[in-house]
């Protein structure tokens, strides 16, 4: 079956402008995470929807960051006010619930100049 | 805190050798492992997990890790690398309540 989707693969952006970036989840899963890996990082956790609430958002860096699920399915990661410290790989996954294997997306890879 | 330390930044392995890339944890509860392999430009793909029960786990492309509870390391190994093998390697923990941390991972080139 389809795997976890990411859009857009890249994304340029100037600094000060606002992005958004899209996961669709595997069909079923309801568990999403939002992950983002900078260059030579590991993955780092930014938040973590069971449904449509974000169950923790303690990941995220500071209040530009924000990400919402109304469906319980798709997800949308919006950052405000872009600086270049946000560019990086921003990953997503799912899973059945929440402690269940997470399957990852392709990731979007968001530069900010 | 939990924590993954990935001690091998870089490691370079001739086709056909056997591997072993090192991941240990600190983590306060019984962990969940796992191994991921990102190749350039792709996702994360799930190699193996532990979660109980035998301690040597076998996942895919031929790749086994063995958790060590007393070294509190969860240590990946091939008997035998293929050049498709080549790729970034990362370690996370997690639990049943809790995001996976990931270590820093560890890149694989493998030659000829």
């Amino acid at each position: 079956g389809a795997g976890v989707s990411q859009t857009p693969s890249n994304k340029v952006t100037e600094k000060g402008k606002y992005v958004e970036l899209r996961c669709d989840p595997i069909s079923g899963h309801t568990a999403l995470y939002w992950y983002r890996q900078s260059l030579g990082q590991g993955p780092e956790f930014l938040i973590y929807f069971q449904g449509t609430g974000a169950a923790d958002d303690s990941g995220l860096p500071n209040d530009r960051f924000f990400a919402v699920r109304p469906e319980g399915s798709v997800s949308t990661l919006k950052i405000q006010r872009t600086e270049r410290g946000d560019s990086a790989v921003y990953l997503c996954a799912s899973s059945l619930d929440f402690a269940d294997t997470q399957y990852f997306g392709p990731g979007t890879r968001l530069t900010v100049l | 805190a939990q924590s993954v330390t990935q001690p091998d930044i870089h490691i370079t392995v001739s086709e056909g050798a056997s591997l072993e890339l090192r991941c240990n944890y600190s983590y306060g509860a019984t962990p969940y492992l796992f191994w991921y392999v990102q190749s350039p430009g792709q996702g994360l793909q799930l190699l193996l997990k532990y979660f109980s029960g035998d301690t040597l786990v076998q996942g895919i492309k031929g790749f086994e890790a063995e958790f060590k509870r007393s070294q509190s390391s969860f240590n990946l190994r091939k008997p035998s690398v293929h050049w498709s093998d080549a790729a970034e390697y990362f370690c996370a923990v997690g639990a049943g309540n809790t995001p996976l941390v990931f270590g820093k991972g560890t890149r694989l080139s493998v030659i000829a």
